[in-house]
């Protein structure tokens, strides 16, 4: 299974200010896809931006966007101009893409808004 | 239906019980997927379904889970025997192929206790 890791248990933020969660991962192989997830009190699980290996250009939706290093296996979201509703627990997940169907998650960020 | 359903939305059992898990997948979705939340912790992949069969069920913690799904529909989770150690939330996941990991649609899961 690979190994996904976020080191950031929690994260606290000031309304309409920008937060970074950080994300690496182990992989061998060169092609694959990445995901940050937002789970609300609710814990449906939703997609924030997705990352495909081989581009590289940084994936951008809207006020959420990543800084993806490939060479170093790092995947960070910034949360810009936050809002309460980011008010969340954010997952990093990993999929290897080929014919391979499971996701690795990393064990989450949960992210404060303070008003 | 609209989303993915799952049911019940917590379940409160005693350990030695046998408790059953529902997901009920977004109509057309062939690709079904279990995966456990434990406190703390990210997803954890159990069982994979596409149809009606499970090409993978490595996930599965222990002979005492076990999974099956009818008509490439509804999908039941049984955990037999329960410990307290299975405590978790029960997410279920959908998509209309395998591995179409950006278009996943989650439930809302299953918090189970085990007392």
């Amino acid at each position: 299974a690979q190994t996904v890791t976020q080191s950031q248990p929690e994260m606290s933020v000031q309304e309409a200010e920008t937060v970074t969660l950080s994300c690496t991962y182990d992989t061998s192989e060169s092609d694959y896809y990445l995901f940050w997830y937002k789970q609300p009190p609710s814990r449906q699980m939703i997609l924030v931006i997705r990352q495909e290996a081989y581009k590289q250009q940084n994936a951008t939706e809207n006020r959420f966007s990543v800084n993806f290093q490939k060479a170093a296996k790092s995947f960070s979201l910034k949360i810009s101009d936050s809002q309460l509703g980011d008010a969340a627990m954010y997952f990093c997940a990993y999929f290897p893409g080929q014919g391979d169907y499971k996701l690795s998650f990393g064990a989450g960020t949960t992210v404060t808004v303070r008003a | 239906g609209a989303g993915v359903s799952q049911s019940p939305s917590n379940k409160v059992t005693e350990k030695g019980k046998d408790v059953e898990l529902r997901c009920d997948p977004i109509s057309g979705h062939t690709a079904l997927y279990w995966y456990r939340q434990s406190l703390g912790q990210g997803l954890e992949f159990l069982i994979y379904f596409q149809g009606n069969s499970a090409p993978d069920k490595s996930g599965l913690p222990s002979d005492r889970f076990s999974a099956e799904r009818t008509g490439g529909s509804v999908s039941t989770l049984t955990i037999q025997r329960t410990q307290q150690e299975d405590s978790a939330v029960y997410l279920c996941a959908s998509s209309f192929r395998t591995g179409e990991n950006e278009k996943l649609f989650f439930g809302s899961g299953t918090q189970l206790s085990v007392l």
